[in-house]
């Protein structure tokens, strides 16, 4: 069935860093790649997705593309924040699953000033 | 343009309580799904509701039910209320095919005591 595999946290790293948060999904059909973001104490938000291969989806300085000949969406920020400390989940939906989202575990990403 | 809308945001219940959670999707949306999201977990699909009918339902007891209303709104209900039922319930809403993703609301908090 599909999964999606995303790297354990927490990742702790210092304001300005660079960001990669790894995913990888496995899937039978054609799916669409997503990345969620959790703030304490909040609900998910949609940062942002890709619908097909090669396409790069951006949001807020974050960034990820879609590649399917190594089936991988993984995150990508230049320049993190103290604010961009959450809970990060990647997801795919496709019509395998009846477009429910298959959800990676999610990664912690701490930012210290 | 409002979002996802959920009633009430906190709510303490004791065990073998009933307690029924509200939903009012994103304008244009007409599939509603909830989930439940234990503390430090990642969220578990409850059921998916579609033209006022269950479409989809993951692996959750019948004491969970829900139920959608012509406008699209949504209500999830849970009966014998146990410990283990505390956590944050998501809704999120979509069209059919949800390729573009979800909109997920603030959640409500649920803590059974």
């Amino acid at each position: 069935g599909n999964s999606v595999t995303q790297m354990e946290g927490p990742v702790t790293l210092s304001e300005e860093a660079f960001l990669t948060i790894n995913c990888t999904y496995t899937a039978t059909g054609y799916p669409s790649l997503f990345w969620y973001v959790q703030y304490p104490g909040e609900g998910l938000q949609l940062l942002l997705k890709a619908t097909k291969a090669d396409d790069k989806g951006s949001n807020k300085g974050f960034e990820a593309t879609y590649r399917k000949e190594t089936t991988s969406f993984h995150l990508e920020k230049g320049s993190v924040q103290v604010s961009d400390s959450a809970v990060y989940f990647c997801a795919l939906s496709d019509e395998d699953s009846n477009y429910q989202l298959i959800w990676g575990a999610g990664t912690k990403l701490i930012i210290k000033p | 343009d409002a979002g996802v809308t959920q009633s009430p945001t906190h709510l303490i219940k004791t065990r073998g309580q009933q307690v029924t959670l509200r939903c009012s999707p994103k304008s244009g949306h007409d599939t509603v799904s909830w989930y439940q999201q234990a503390l430090g977990q990642g969220p578990q699909f409850i059921f998916q509701y579609y033209e006022e009918e269950e479409r989809q339902r993951g692996n959750f007891p019948d004491r969970f039910s829900g139920h959608q209303f012509p406008n699209y709104s949504s209500e999830l209900n849970v009966n014998a209320l146990l410990l283990g039922d505390s956590a944050l319930y998501l809704c999120a809403s979509s069209y059919p095919r949800a390729n573009y993703g979800y909109t997920f609301g603030s959640g409500t908090r649920l803590t059974v005591v």
